[in-house]
């Protein structure tokens, strides 16, 4: 149980067009939702918080604008890359909760490449 | 604000010999404390946690971990390591209050040798 789908799994765009990342629980409802960025070879940096039907809460430092998350449902989060560039590759991965408020469950993450 | 360190950036275990990873956190209170794995190019994959109640925590594929709270850490362990558990360990802190979010330490890297 408390399995995290991302779609797609890989995904390289041009400079300045949009990307949206899909984040699905498939087996629970999940109440909330956290998007992260990893750069390679360091941590999971929480980018923003996202509760259904709310609007998310960012993290300091990070473009709202830019990042756009959207929790329209218990079972699934988007993110959508605004304007991407180049400084934007990362691999962006996201994390439910719902099986007890204190566990996030992971996604596979998505690798997104701006060239 | 709560803070996680793992001091080892990289571990090499021999194949069939034991392991411990080390995590200390800081945090006023008794923190929920989580160990995850993550394989290359994949997200993560919760091992144990710890919320409360016995300090020794079983996890998944023969890992464990004990919280000392007098030494504000939370070590992982496995009595022998398989090839397969070669990967990158993180330890995660949450504020025990309902949803939380995770603070996580830099990760350390488990290299196993033949």
């Amino acid at each position: 149980g408390a399995v995290v789908s991302q779609h797609p799994s890989w995904v390289i765009c041009k400079s300045g067009t949009s990307v949206k990342i899909e984040c699905r629980s498939l087996d629970f409802q999940a109440t909330t939702m956290f998007w992260y960025r990893q750069f390679p070879k360091q941590s999971l940096m929480l980018m923003a918080t996202s509760n259904e039907g709310s609007k998310a809460t960012y993290e300091q430092g990070v473009e709202k604008d830019k990042f756009l998350i959207n929790h329209a449902s218990l079972t699934l989060s988007t993110l959508t890359v605004t304007s991407a560039h180049p400084e934007d590759s990362s691999f962006y991965i996201c994390s439910g909760t719902g099986q007890g408020p204190e566990t996030q469950y992971f996604g596979p993450g998505t690798r997104l490449l701006v060239l | 604000a709560q803070s996680v360190t793992q001091p080892d950036i990289h571990i090499t275990v021999s194949e069939g010999a034991s392991l411990e990873l080390r995590c200390n956190y800081s945090y006023g209170a008794t923190p929920y404390l989580f160990w995850y794995v993550q394989s290359p190019g994949q997200g993560l994959q919760l091992l144990l946690k710890y919320f409360s109640g016995d300090t020794l925590v079983q996890g998944i594929k023969g890992f464990e971990a004990e919280f000392k709270r007098s030494q504000s850490s939370f070590n992982l362990r496995k009595p022998s390591v398989h090839w397969s558990d070669a990967a990158e360990y993180f330890c995660a802190v949450g504020l025990n209050s309902g949803y939380s979010t995770l603070t996580f330490g830099k990760g350390t890297m488990l290299l196993v040798s033949p």
